[in-house]
């Protein structure tokens, strides 16, 4: 089976501030998805990011971007000009393709709190 | 356009007892997947359906059933409560069973189990 590692319970960062969250998975998969979820405390999951295993260019959106080294198994989020609606639980997770199983496989999160 | 739906949005329950979770998918979603997210943990994939067939199941036991209806929407059952059960459930809603990688989730219910 799959597994999400994120080895940071806790980080914080500066307002406009960069700071990198990390990830690492373990597979046998040659192609699957990967994702960073955030989940304020209102509870719903919002999707950040993500990223297809076959592409070798990392995934960018606005302020978000990862670092995806598929041989290392490494998926790190790196978020630029942090602002305080940043303040969340971020959670990687794994998705295998449709023929081989559908569900998410997630991490146990990372709690980031933006210091004004 | 409503996003994923849950009902309800918090709940309290007796060992022993039944509980009855609902979720509504976004409308043109025929994908509905449970998870669990006990405190302090990522959720953990119970079920998925498509097309109101099961299509995957989690490491859960029996007493977790769930069913999808003709309209895409979706019930999570849990008979003989126990402690441990006590968790936010998550309603995941997707376009399609296959080929579609994104979900979009619903706000959970928290359910107590005292």
């Amino acid at each position: 089976a799959q597994t999400v590692t994120q080895s940071q319970p806790e980080m914080s960062v500066q307002e406009a501030e960069t700071v990198t969250l990390s990830c690492t998975y373990d597979t046998s998969e040659s192609d699957y998805y990967l994702f960073w979820y955030k989940q304020p405390p209102s509870r719903q999951m919002i999707l950040v990011i993500r990223q297809e295993a076959y592409k070798q260019q990392n995934a960018t959106e606005n302020r978000f971007s990862v670092n995806f080294q598929k041989a290392a198994k490494s998926f790190s989020l790196k978020i630029s000009d942090s602002q305080l609606g940043d303040a969340a639980m971020y959670f990687c997770a794994y998705r295998s393709l449709p023929n081989t199983g559908n569900q998410f496989y997630f991490g146990t999160g990372t709690s980031l709190t933006v210091i004004p | 356009d409503a996003g994923v739906t849950q009902s309800p949005t918090h709940l309290i329950k007796t060992r022993g007892q039944h509980v009855t979770l609902r979720c509504s998918p976004i409308s043109g979603h025929k994908s509905v997947s449970w998870y669990q997210q006990v405190l302090g943990q990522g959720p953990q994939f119970i079920f998925q359906y498509y097309e109101k067939e099961e299509r995957g199941r989690g490491n859960f036991p029996d007493r977790f059933s769930a069913r999808q209806f003709p309209n895409y929407s979706s019930e999570l059952n849990v008979n003989a409560l126990l402690l441990g059960d006590s968790a936010l459930y998550l309603c995941a809603s997707s376009l399609i069973g296959t080929g579609d990688t994104e979900a979009f989730f619903g706000q959970g219910t928290r359910l107590t189990v005292v």
